[in-house]
């Protein structure tokens, strides 16, 4: 099972609302990634947390808040956006690190007006 | 110069043909090489790693490395409609290991 699960589906948000995205995998894997994707280009990673630990944040601006709260779940709280932000939002896993595969679920589609 | 480089494209390749993808990449050292395919609107699919120079059979897809030359392929035979998508390369350079880079992918159409 390769299964990586993230809710909601789609989320759209007003510039001062707060709200989560939630991420779960129930492989084993001890690596969690956070990355975002605008239309028409590669995914770009947010976060990484290596055995529930924050292990790279790319200077990512604090209205974005990872949370890691075990092994199998991975949340990304949200505040104060702004309507750049607005993306798919794509979680994955990897077995240990980045050298190993990295499975992909199907994303959050965000809409920030 | 990026990290990952790949054509843009679009690339179209007749149904029942060869198609064939290509990668470059910086870092000397890199290790790991990935191939993701994504359909417009969905997320990456993981289709193929690659660790060490040669080739790598799965399937209808062949995956290629030579790192002297720094360079990653992807072959896809007998090409199908449903094989039109985005495929982006990726790369885990040695300086960062915890992380993949992503090229900007090319994007593949197959004509009936």
């Amino acid at each position: 099972d390769t299964e990586v699960t993230q809710t909601p589906k789609h989320l759209v948000m007003g510039m001062t609302n707060k709200k989560s995205l939630k991420c779960e995998q129930h492989m084993g894997h001890r690596a969690m990634y956070w990355y975002k994707q605008k239309a028409k280009k590669p995914p770009e990673l947010m976060f990484v947390y290596s055995y529930e630990k924050l292990s790279i944040n790319e200077s990512v601006p604090s209205r974005f808040s990872p949370e890691c709260p075990n092994s199998s779940l991975l949340n990304l709280h949200l505040h104060a956006l702004q309507p750049e932000d607005s993306a798919l939002y794509l979680c994955a896993s990897s077995p240990t690190g980045a050298s190993y595969e990295q499975y992909f679920g199907p994303g959050t589609r965000l809409t920030v007006t | 110069q990026k990290e990952v480089e790949q054509n843009s494209g679009p690339l179209s390749v007749p149904e029942g043909a060869i198609a064939s993808l290509n990668c470059t990449y910086s870092d000397r050292v890199s290790q790991s090489f990935f191939w993701y395919r994504q359909y417009s609107g969905k997320s990456p699919e993981l289709i193929m790693s690659i660790y060490s120079n040669g080739d790598k059979e799965d399937g209808r897809f062949t995956a290629q490395l030579n790192k002297a030359s720094q360079y990653v392929s992807l072959l896809i035979r007998d090409s199908q409609p449903s094989d039109s998508a985005t495929y982006l390369c990726a790369v885990t350079p040695y300086s960062s290991a915890s992380k993949i880079i992503f090229g900007s992918g090319t994007r593949l159409s197959i004509r009936p």
